[in-house]
């Protein structure tokens, strides 16, 4: 079965500032897909970046960019120049391709706090 | 620009009420899950449905049953609550295709009492 731990409960950051926000998977599978989601506190789930294991380039999206090392089973956000709006839950996602109904599983989320 | 939309919102329950929560998605899409999430944890799948007419069980699918009697609607249904149902529950949809991103609905909190 896979597995995806974010080993971050919650993570500080000053605004403006760089932060990375770890995600590790386990999956014996040669094709899958990571995920990253916010959810702010209002609730909703946001699509953030999605990033295939067969892509040759980490993906890229705005602010957010995903720091993807396949050899260690990580896929890491990385979020740019942080805004207060930034503030929020982070969850990555593991995807199997060769599932019947392309359902994510998720990890346990990362709050995170971007500072004034 | 709906989306997924979920109804009710927020619903409070007594131990052994039932109750269904219904989702509706306007982009055609084939796929439909059911996720709950727990207080400080991610989401954790209950049912999903890969076409009209279909279902299949998630991880904890314990307590629930769903239907998918048409494809925009999947409905998840409570037959005997508990308070260990107590939750935000989650609907979304997917495209089919390698990269189909989850498009999620706002949530419907619902407290089993």
């Amino acid at each position: 079965a896979q597995k995806i731990t974010q080993t971050q409960p919650g993570m500080f950051v000053q605004e403006k500032e760089a932060v990375t926000l770890d995600c590790t998977y386990d999956t014996s599978d040669p094709s899958y897909g990571l995920f990253w989601y916010k959810q702010p506190s209002s609730g909703e789930m946001i699509f953030l970046i999605y990033q295939g294991s067969y892509d040759q380039q980490n993906a890229t999206e705005g602010r957010y960019s995903l720091n993807f090392q396949k050899a260690r089973k990580s896929a890491n956000l990385v979020i740019s120049a942080s805004q207060l709006g930034d503030s929020a839950m982070y969850f990555c996602a593991l995807r199997m391709n060769n599932n019947a109904g392309n359902m994510l599983t998720f990890g346990g989320g990362t709050r995170l706090m971007v500072k004034p | 620009n709906a989306g997924v939309t979920q109804t009710p919102k927020f619903r409070v329950l007594k131990t052994g009420q039932s109750m269904t929560l219904l989702c509706a998605q306007d982009m055609n899409h084939e796929y439909m899950y059911w996720y709950r999430q727990d207080p400080g944890m991610g989401l954790r799948l209950i049912h999903y449905s890969v076409g009209e007419g279909t279902t299949a069980k998630g991880e904890v699918p314990d307590g629930y049953n769903v239907s998918r009697l048409k494809k925009q609607n999947f409905l998840l249904g409570l037959e005997s609550a508990a308070p260990s149902q107590t939750s935000v529950y989650f609907c979304a949809s997917s495209r089919t295709g390698i990269v189909g991103e989850l498009f999620f609905g706002e949530g419907s909190r619902l407290t089993v009492l």
